[in-house]
Parts: C-alpha cells; sequence; structure tokens
C-alpha cells in the first residue's frame, strides 16, 4: 500500500484568510482525490487531482474556493480560500494506485477557522 | 443519484460478534469497500468486495454481499475494545470515475 503524507495535521485560521494543504506519496499513483469530512458527517468528494491539468471538481466545489495543483505524480496541494467557520472540518487526500481498485487515505488535515 | 446507508451507533460487549450493516442504491457499483476511523485518525482500508462475490473472509472479518437487495455487511469476529472505531461503508463506480461514495459511518462502541 502507499504511504502518503499530509501537511499540515491540524491548524487554527482566522476568517478570510487561505491555508493550502499538501498530500506526498511514497511512489507514483496514478489517482489522487481530495475528500472534505464535516464534523459529525460522511467523507465527501471534493475533486480529483489529475495530473498536468485541471482539477474535476464535484458538484457543489468550485475551483476558486478550493483551487489544486497537481504538478507531478507523487504530489498535490488542496488550498481552501478565504475561509469561514463553515469550512471547520477534515480534509483528506486519498490515492489509487495504477491498476488498483483501492483508495488509500492519507491521516487528514484537521482545520478549525475562527 | 448515488446513496449509501448505514445505522449510526452499534455497542457491543467484548468477546461478542458486531455485524454493521450497509445498503447503497448504485447497481453498477463494481467494488464495494470498509473503511475504519478511529479517534483523531485517517481512514484505514479493512477490507474490500467484488460485486461477483458473495462473501470474503480475512481473519475476523467476514463481508457478505446480498446484490439483489444491494446489502453489504461487515461481521467482526470476537470484537475487541481496540475495535471500537467508526466505520464507512462505500461503494466505486469503476467504471466511469473511481469516486467513491460513503456512508454515514457505524460508531462501534465496544464495552469491556
Amino acid at each position: 500500500s502507499a504511504v502518503i503524507s499530509q501537511k499540515p495535521s491540524r491548524d487554527i485560521c482566522q476568517r478570510g484568510t487561505s491555508l493550502t494543504i499538501q498530500c506526498q506519496v511514497d511512489s507514483q499513483v496514478t489517482m489522487m482525490f481530495w475528500y472534505r469530512q464535516q464534523p459529525g458527517q460522511s467523507l465527501t468528494l471534493i475533486a480529483t487531482a489529475n495530473q498536468g491539468s485541471e482539477a474535476t471538481y464535484e458538484s457543489g466545489f468550485v475551483i476558486d474556493k478550493f483551487p489544486i495543483s497537481r504538478p507531478n505524480l507523487t504530489f498535490s496541494t488542496l488550498t481552501v480560500s478565504n475561509m469561514s467557520p463553515e469550512d471547520s472540518s477534515i480534509y483528506l487526500c486519498s490515492v489509487e494506485g495504477t491498476g488498483e481498485n483501492i483508495q488509500y487515505f492519507g491521516a487528514g488535515t484537521r482545520l478549525s477557522v475562527l | 443519484g448515488e446513496d449509501v446507508e448505514q445505522s449510526l451507533f452499534l455497542s457491543v460487549r467484548e468477546g461478542d460478534s458486531s455485524v454493521i450493516n450497509c445498503t447503497y442504491t448504485d447497481s453498477s457499483s463494481t467494488y464495494l469497500y470498509w473503511y475504519k476511523q478511529e479517534p483523531g485518525a485517517g481512514l484505514q482500508l479493512l477490507t474490500y468486495i467484488f460485486s461477483n462475490m458473495d462473501m470474503k473472509q480475512d481473519q475476523r472479518l467476514t463481508v457478505l454481499l446480498n446484490k439483489k437487495d444491494k446489502h453489504l455487511s461487515l461481521r467482526i469476529a470476537d470484537t475487541q475494545t481496540g475495535d471500537s472505531a467508526i466505520y464507512f461503508c462505500a461503494e466505486s463506480d469503476r467504471i466511469n470515475t473511481g469516486k467513491l461514495i460513503f456512508g454515514q459511518g457505524t460508531t462501534l462502541q465496544v464495552k469491556p
């Protein structure tokens, strides 16, 4: 299985600021995904991070609010822009290797917005 | 649309078996998964089953799939206090996107 490092593990941010979350994998992977887990809730897919092209966003999520980069096959970032308290959640990166049908998750970034 | 439903809470005594149930709506789901989330941690893949299988066993874990009823269950034999966590069922439409649709999660409480 892939080893995924997510940074930061947690942060407390002020309203109106932005936070960039990093996801690093120890091997090249085809697919990388970003999920949000709101307090006491399940996981919802934000977007699929595509290497070399724009991310594919799910309904309800937009690039201006959640810009994503994926410069290579082992790294991606998610930015949470112009934060409000409603953005307080756990943000998780997941990866899927070539030929696999399994997604592995990072430990998540616990974000609190004041 | 796609939907995955789970009961929210299960309490068992240590040593008993736990059965966590899940229903899904997307008949095109090709893979179904069980993930475990311990407090303050990310998601750990426990097991998964391909849609053409009825059952899969892995040590203390048994997954049963009833494709006709779109029902999935996870049985944990000899439940231990370390099994206390939130268990998420998820389905994947591998043919189109590979995106996972998660249930709400079942909190398993194991009493000593």
